[in-house]
């Protein structure tokens, strides 16, 4: 079956301008998750969506982020104002139920946001 | 907080060689390890994971066994291959299903 998708792969932006990210889950999938991974690091923990509502949101960085998932299934990262320090790979995943800790997190390719 | 610690890289090998990847971290209660592989140009995938302690998790010739005495879930593998060749990232994740990561280590095999 398709794994999980992410649109754009690759945005180029200006500072201070609005982006928006797009995450489609594995169907049926009910836990969605966004990271970000800056260059040398590994994925850093941003926001856990657990059906429609964002169950743990405290790896968000600031009020510049938002993120949405009004139907359960796609989920939209928002960053508004962006700032060069933006600029990485975001990542998004899903898992079956989000409840078990040992349950396997599917990732996508990434969307790699430049900011100029 | 909880936190993971992996070998820094990045790591070259000959192809036959024994890998060995230095993890260990630091959590409270019992988290669920795992190993994942980012191949060039690809997504994060699963390598292998351990949920409890002692537990042996291996996959296509890997194997970290989850050490809650040195909270250590080192990786290895007996006779690496070029397409081997990737970045490896250690992992942990909480009860809250916050997943935490480390810096990742590049391993590059050679002919």
């Amino acid at each position: 079956g398709a794994g999980v998708s992410q649109t754009p792969s690759n945005k180029v932006t200006e500072k201070g301008k609005y982006v928006e990210l797009r995450c489609d889950p594995i169907s049926g999938h009910t836990a969605l998750y966004w990271y970000r991974q800056s260059l040398g690091q590994g994925p850093e923990f941003l926001i856990y969506f657990q059906g429609t509502g964002a169950a743990d949101d405290s790896g968000l960085p600031n009020d510049r982020f938002f993120a949405v998932r009004p139907e359960g299934s796609v989920s939209t990262l928002k960053i508004q104002r962006t700032e060069r320090g933006d600029s990485a790979v975001y990542l998004c995943a899903s898992s079956s139920s989000g409840t078990s800790p040992g349950e396997t997190q599917y990732f996508g390719p990434g969307t790699r946001l430049l900011v100029l | 907080g909880d936190s993971v610690t992996q070998m820094e890289g990045p790591v070259t090998l000959s192809e036959e060689a024994f890998l060995t990847i230095n993890c260990t971290y630091t959590a409270t209660g019992y988290p669920s390890l795992f190993w994942y592989v980012q191949y060039p140009g690809e997504g994060l995938q699963l390598l292998l994971k351990a949920t409890k302690a002692d537990d042996k998790g291996s996959n296509k010739g890997f194997e970290a066994t989850y050490r809650k005495e040195t909270t250590s879930f080192h990786l290895e593998k007996g006779s690496v291959q070029v397409s081997d060749s990737a970045v490896y990232f250690c992992a942990l994740r909480r009860e809250n299903n916050d997943m935490r990561f480390g810096a990742g280590t590049r391993l590059t095999v050679k002919p």
